[in-house]
Order: structure tokens, then C-alpha cells, then sequence
């Protein structure tokens, strides 16, 4: 139990489709961060928000729009995919942004572009 | 640019041997450093961290030195179980490049473990 919920936890889409992904974290932080695991490559980071406001975005195609309406709620607005966007998607959060700050992750969704 | 290196995978024990995971690190300034460890069909969970130069961190059995002289953060365990069947991440977060603490991963170890 990491305090941070991620839903739907399996998603098939077809590359017309729209969806959205949605983290909540139950832990009063106030960055949140989405990352992408594919398989055999590292972890990557994808968006990056504090206080709401986002101060990070990793040269991600702009099919994924993220939003933080606010610091417990994230979400990754998916539209016109390409199957090698299949992945798992992590959603973490942490009490701010600094050197000595864990990230804490969510189960991840569990996405399948067709 | 930051960068963490991990030991290759996959790595098979048996239960109750001794597990080492080598991870090195390159990154300016004072990074802190992590293991997380992700059970299959499961997120990432912290395992343990070191913010400073020797600091140990611990849980579950597992250890950590932070070894700034060799810039290495190597994951011990003195038994393994079956249940640490899992990928290991090490990662570290460091203050260089601006104002942004980017989690930096390596690629993971996959450890299985044996009956």
C-alpha cells in the first residue's frame, strides 16, 4: 500500500481512440510525475509537476497532454497513439522537489496500443 | 549527465544465498541515492536510501553503503528468500543541472531466487 492509486490498472486502445489515465496520491505531496516503462529500456521520465504547476517535460510527442488540476490529482490525456506506445505507465509523487525527496510510485497502468 | 549503472541481469539464486548488486553512479554535486524494487505486475516501491557519504541504508535485510570514494551504492543481502524474486533499481537524485531533482534510474537487476 505506497498511498498512490492509479486507474484504470489495464487499458487496450486503438490508435483513434482518446483516454486518459488518472493518479491519486493520499500522501500530501506536492510534485507528481509521470513516467513510462518500456520493456529492456529504463525508466522514462516524462512530466514533471510542483505546486500544480508543471517544470518538466521530457521532449514527450504531444499525444500525451498531461493536467494537475491540483496536488493530489494527475492525468495523462492519450489521443491518436502508435503501438510502440505500449508500456507501463508510473505515476509517483513526492513531498517537493529536492536532492534527500523519495518518489513514491503507483501500481502503474498496464497501457496496450493496438 | 547524471547516470546510474547497474549489473546486468538477470541474476538466479538459490534461497539463503548472498545477493550483491553492483551499482556505480556519475553525477555533480551531492546526489542522494535509492534502491527500489518492483514485484512482477507491481509499481516501484523504495527499498532504501542514502543521502550522504557513508551513510547505510537498510529494510528488509538489505543494505546499502554510500561509498562517494568509489561512487558505488551496492545492494547486499546476507539470505535471500524467494519472495525477494523481483527488478532492482538503483537511482539517484542530484541538484546539478538547475533547480529540477530529476530521479535518475539504471536498468534493473532482475534477481530470481530459487527453493
Amino acid at each position: 500500500e505506497t498511498g498512490v492509486t492509479q486507474t484504470p490498472r489495464h487499458l487496450v486502445m486503438g490508435m483513434t481512440n482518446k483516454k486518459s489515465l488518472k493518479c491519486e496520491q493520499h500522501l500530501g505531496h506536492n510534485a507528481m510525475y509521470w513516467y513510462k516503462q518500456s520493456a529492456k529500456k529504463p525508466l522514462e521520465l516524462m512530466f514533471v509537476y510542483n505546486f500544480k504547476e508543471q517544470t518538466e517535460n521530457n521532449s514527450v510527442p504531444s499525444r500525451f497532454s498531461p493536467e494537475c488540476p491540483n496536488s493530489s490529482h494527475l492525468f495523462l490525456h492519450l489521443h491518436t497513439l502508435q503501438p510502440e506506445d505500449s508500456a507501463l505507465y508510473l505515476c509517483a509523487s513526492s513531498p517537493g522537489q529536492g536532492v534527500s525527496y523519495e518518489q513514491y510510485f503507483g501500481p502503474g497502468t498496464r497501457l496496450t496500443v493496438t | 549527465g547524471d547516470s546510474v549503472t547497474q549489473m546486468e541481469g538477470p541474476v538466479t539464486l538459490s534461497e539463503e544465498a548472498f545477493l550483491t548488486i553492483n551499482c556505480t553512479y556519475t553525477a555533480t554535486g551531492y546526489p542522494s541515492l535509492f534502491w527500489y524494487v518492483q514485484y512482477p505486475g507491481e509499481g516501484l516501491q523504495l527499498l532504501l536510501k542514502a543521502t550522504k557519504a557513508d551513510d547505510k541504508g537498510s529494510n528488509k535485510g538489505f543494505e546499502a553503503t554510500y561509498r562517494k570514494e568509489t561512487t558505488s551504492f551496492h545492494l547486499e543481502k546476507g539470505s535471500v528468500q524467494v519472495s525477494d524474486s523481483a527488478v532492482y533499481f538503483c537511482a539517484l537524485i542530484s541538484n546539478s543541472g538547475g533547480s529540477n531533482y530529476k530521479l535518475t534510474f539504471g536498468k534493473g537487476t532482475l534477481l530470481t531466487v530459487n527453493p
